[in-house]
């Protein structure tokens, strides 16, 4: 079946840089990447939609100069948290869309800022 | 817009037990509905769906049946595993974009043997 390929796993960086997660759809294009959010003991919040080509859509509430999305090709997204501060550590997950693509999670990036 | 609700949890049972987590939700149009399973350090797997009204989405023992009339999507498990304990999402998808999908927050299954 199809597979997102999410990586880092997991990271640790100083308050202050910049982080970069890739996801990477293997044998689908994916015109459409879902970034998710989830912090500890919550359910997952949609931050933005990036589409293939154009900007990315961001829900209300995310700041779009702090999450940085490029979607530079049909099987690859990238979310970078820029200037992290302890508060952004959290779980990113991504999901790749086209249609009939509930199934197609990463496997997640839990991201900690020291 | 659309939501949606799930049990708070913990729930706690022991093996073999009968599992039941409710879901319901609030959508406009014709949603699809899904449960979900994240394991601990893992991310999401898809562990059933159902995308219409009747519809019995079913998997590894786990069934869930779409109420449109009582706009619910329960899931079941007639007798659960110690390998079952994990967290688990409702969620929908419908609208404009079929495929951004709305979550509930989460219900944590333990099981104890």
């Amino acid at each position: 079946g199809a597979v997102v390929s999410q990586h880092p796993s997991r990271v640790i960086c100083k308050s202050g840089t910049s982080v970069k997660i890739e996801c990477r759809s293997l044998d689908f294009q994916a015109t459409t990447m879902f970034w998710y959010r989830q912090f500890p003991k919550q359910s997952l919040m949609l931050m933005a939609t990036s589409n293939e080509g154009s900007k990315a859509t961001y829900e209300q509430g995310v700041e779009k100069d702090k999450f940085l999305i490029n979607h530079a090709s049909l099987t690859l997204s990238t979310l970078t948290v820029t200037s992290a501060h302890p508060e952004d550590s959290s779980f990113y997950i991504c999901k790749g869309g086209g249609g009939g693509t509930e199934a197609f999670f990463g496997q997640g990036t839990r991201l900690t800022v020291v | 817009g659309d939501s949606v609700t799930q049990m708070e949890g913990p729930v706690t049972l022991s093996e073999e037990a009968f599992l039941t987590i409710n879901c319901t939700y609030t959508a406009t149009g014709y949603p699809s509905l899904f449960w979900y399973v994240q394991y601990p350090g893992e991310g999401l797997q898809l562990l059933l769906k159902a995308t219409k009204a009747d519809d019995k989405g079913s998997n590894k023992g786990f069934e869930a049946t779409y109420r449109k009339e009582t706009t619910s999507f329960h899931l079941e498990k007639g007798s659960v595993q110690v390998s079952d304990s994990a967290v688990y999402f409702c969620a929908l998808s419908g609208g404009y974009n079929t495929d951004k999908l709305i979550f509930g927050t989460g219900t944590r299954l333990q099981v104890f043997p």
